[in-house]
């Protein structure tokens, strides 16, 4: 069964660094999708895409954050300058086109995030 | 409460027990959903409910929904030690955002 992967599962940084998440949604689907989860939290949105731009966004989602599909099949993203509190789990989801309602998505196993 | 609160926050029951969480939301919803997430691992969807619906069966699981007392129950029959995980609701409210909002989720022990 296809299912969304992401790399790296595990990634230690330095406050300030940046860093760059990634992921593979599931081969034929069209809306992806980033969501944190801060340890003993709820999973928080932070951001949809659809046809190479972003569609929602959530306050989490500042101008440290961006998003990007650079070929046809990754979708990253990016934390241009790290802080302590971005430390989380973030999930990256996608959805399929012909689910026009985005009722279903499926959420990869997730990169911990430690910044120290 | 706040939209999609769990409820109990954690549960422990014996293998063979029935497990049931509850979720309750505050604002008209298009839909509702059940994920598990295994322990440092992502999400896997469980059921999806419309609001037109009010129960809905996948093999051991029963969700069903009141959406006059905005809430929605998730049953695990006969319980296994592999159901060990946390379980969130996530609702989509109606004519909003595609976004589902999630809650904190129950945290579901199954000792063998």
């Amino acid at each position: 069964e296809p299912e969304v992967t992401q790399t790296p599962s595990h990634q230690v940084t330095q406050m300030g660094q940046e860093v760059i998440l990634r992921c593979v949604p599931i081969s034929n689907h069209l809306y992806f999708y980033w969501y944190r989860q801060i340890l003993g939290q709820k999973v928080e949105f932070l951001v949809s895409f659809y046809n190479n731009e972003i569609s929602e966004k959530s306050e989490i989602f500042d101008d440290q954050f961006s998003v990007e599909r650079p070929d046809g099949s990754n979708f990253t993203l990016k934390i241009r300058s790290t802080k302590l509190e971005d430390s989380a789990m973030y999930f990256c989801a996608s959805s399929d086109p012909r689910d026009s309602q985005q009722e279903t998505q499926y959420f990869g196993p997730g990169t911990r995030l430690l910044v120290l | 409460s706040q939209q999609g609160e769990e409820d109990p926050q954690a549960l422990s029951i014996q293998e063979g027990e029935n497990a049931t969480m509850n979720c309750s939301y505050k604002t008209s919803i298009n839909n509702l959903q059940w994920y598990r997430q295994n322990s440092g691992r992502g999400l896997v969807h469980l059921i999806l409910i419309r609001s037109n619906e009010r129960e809905k069966h996948s093999g051991r699981l029963r969700v069903t929904l009141d959406t006059s007392k905005k809430s929605s129950s998730l049953l695990i029959t006969a319980s296994r030690a592999a159901d060990t995980a946390s379980y969130f609701c996530a609702t989509r409210v109606s004519g909003g955002s595609y976004i589902p909002t999630f809650g904190r989720g129950t945290s579901l022990i199954v000792h063998p």
